[in-house]
């Protein structure tokens, strides 16, 4: 079965400072990487993927993430945040085409942006 | 643009309430989803989708029940709220079996008392 775990369920940082948040996941075949973004009283909104190809994922409002095979992670990083990046993000995780359809999620992690 | 709604943005039942939950997508997808989500929980999967009249179970299906009459429609149906079914509902679609991406609704805030 897979799984996945956000280390930090809130990160404070301040405006146009750089932030990671970490995901780590489990699984014992080759997945499928997400990224989901949910602003207050909002559903989610998928902020990128990692489904094949190069390792650096490119996503909306300035975010990437990097897929590591060795370390089971796809951290999410941003070189300078805004107050608007100010939501929760979930880190998610596929079981291939092979496995089941459904997204495996993480607990969140609050991301606070302060001036 | 991809739009899945949600029937309620709040809901609140009593105890026991048959409870209907609905969701509607718009944009011909092949597999539904039915999520909750808690404080330090994440989302959790309940009961997907992948075809009309098909369901399958998710990670947590207890106390929970679905229905796909329609490709466009999935309900989420609570037999007998309970107090501990008090939660975020998710409701998310995708275009197929090899699309990954999900597409979310706004959500249901369900308090049962």
């Amino acid at each position: 079965a897979q799984s996945v775990t956000q280390l930090d369920s809130q990160v404070p940082v301040f405006e146009e400072a750089p932030v990671e948040l970490r995901c780590n996941y489990s699984s014992s075949v080759s997945v499928y990487l997400f990224w989901y973004v949910q602003y207050p009283n909002q559903g989610l909104q998928l902020l990128l993927k990692y489904l094949s190809g190069s390792t650096l994922v490119k996503g909306i409002n300035g975010f990437e993430a990097e897929f590591n095979k060795s370390q089971t992670s796809f951290h999410l990083r941003k070189p300078s945040v805004h107050i608007s990046d100010t939501a929760e993000y979930f880190c998610a995780v596929s079981e291939g085409f092979t496995g089941r359809r459904a997204l495996t999620f993480g607990s969140g992690t609050r991301l606070q942006v302060q001036p | 643009d991809v739009k899945v709604t949600q029937s309620s943005r709040y809901l609140v039942k009593r105890t026991g309430e048959k409870v209907f939950l609905e969701c509607v997508q718009d944009m011909d997808h092949e597999n539904m989803f039915w999520y909750r989500q808690d404080p330090g929980l994440g989302l959790r999967l309940i009961y997907f989708s992948y075809d009309v009249k098909m369901k399958e179970k998710g990670d947590i299906p207890e106390g929970y029940s679905v229905s796909r009459e329609k490709k466009e429609r999935f309900s989420l149906i609570l037999e007998s709220a309970s107090t501990n079914q008090t939660s975020m509902y998710l409701c998310a679609s995708s275009l197929s079996t090899r699309s990954y991406e999900q597409y979310f609704g706004p959500g249901t805030r369900l308090t049962v008392t």
